[in-house]
């Protein structure tokens, strides 16, 4: 138990569709990262936020978007879903804007069809 | 670049030891670390090591870091059948994210 809740936990929607994924953060963390795992791959960082503003981006579209909200919980935004977008979507929070230890959430399976 | 190999399988026996093996690139890395991941789960961080020590060991988990070959390894002593999981080496980047590999599913044969 790493005290990181994502919700939902698993989700189907239509291609074109969008999609709000909800994270919540161990207690006194105050960075949030979203990590997208495709079948059979290793995680990919999308982006983090820290202190409510984004402070890194990986390689993906501005169609993903994100918050995160004074209580530190976080959102995951996709808009105009593609089919490839069907993954494990993680959630990681921990102290500072540092690397530090990195706690992960169970993760939402999203469906795309 | 950014990237970290690890192989994709390994099969051990049931109580013998079983080692992981992972190559990174990015010598800036400050945190390497071991998650497992079991499977419809999330990532558990295993261990972790700071990039400027050799060896941690924790319990039947011994990590490995050669930095000037930019290997880092994970033995897991007297693997048990609970071990069976996809073991991911990663390394911090900065202050935002962390690189993964694509994971080593370990079997354990009885």
């Amino acid at each position: 138990e790493t005290g990181v809740t994502q919700s939902p936990t698993h989700l189907i929607k239509t291609r074109g569709q969008q999609v709000t994924l909800r994270c919540s953060s161990q207690s006194g963390h105050n960075t949030v990262s979203w990590y997208q795992q495709a079948l059979g791959q290793g995680p990919q960082f999308i982006f983090q936020y820290y202190r409510e503003e984004e402070n890194g981006r990986g390689n993906f579209p501005p169609r993903f978007s994100g918050l995160q909200f004074p209580n530190y919980s976080s959102e995951l935004n996709v808009n105009a879903l593609e089919l490839d977008d069907s993954a494990l979507y993680l959630c990681a929070s921990r102290i500072g804007g540092a690397a530090t230890e990195a706690f992960f959430g169970q993760g939402t399976r999203l469906t795309v069809v | 670049g950014e990237d970290v190999e690890q192989s994709l399988f390994l099969s051990v026996r049931e109580g013998d030891s079983s080692v992981i093996n992972c190559t990174y690139t990015d010598s800036s890395s400050t945190y390497l670390y071991w998650y497992k991941q079991e499977p419809g789960a999330g990532l558990q961080l295993l261990t972790y090591i700071f990039s400027n020590m050799d060896m941690k060991q924790d319990q039947r988990l011994t990590v490995l870091l050669n930095k000037k070959d930019k290997h880092l390894s994970l033995r897991i002593a007297d693997t048990q059948t609970g071990d069976s999981a996809i073991y991911f080496c990663a390394e911090s980047i900065g202050d935002d994210k962390i690189i993964f590999g694509k994971g080593t599913r370990l079997h354990i044969l009885p």
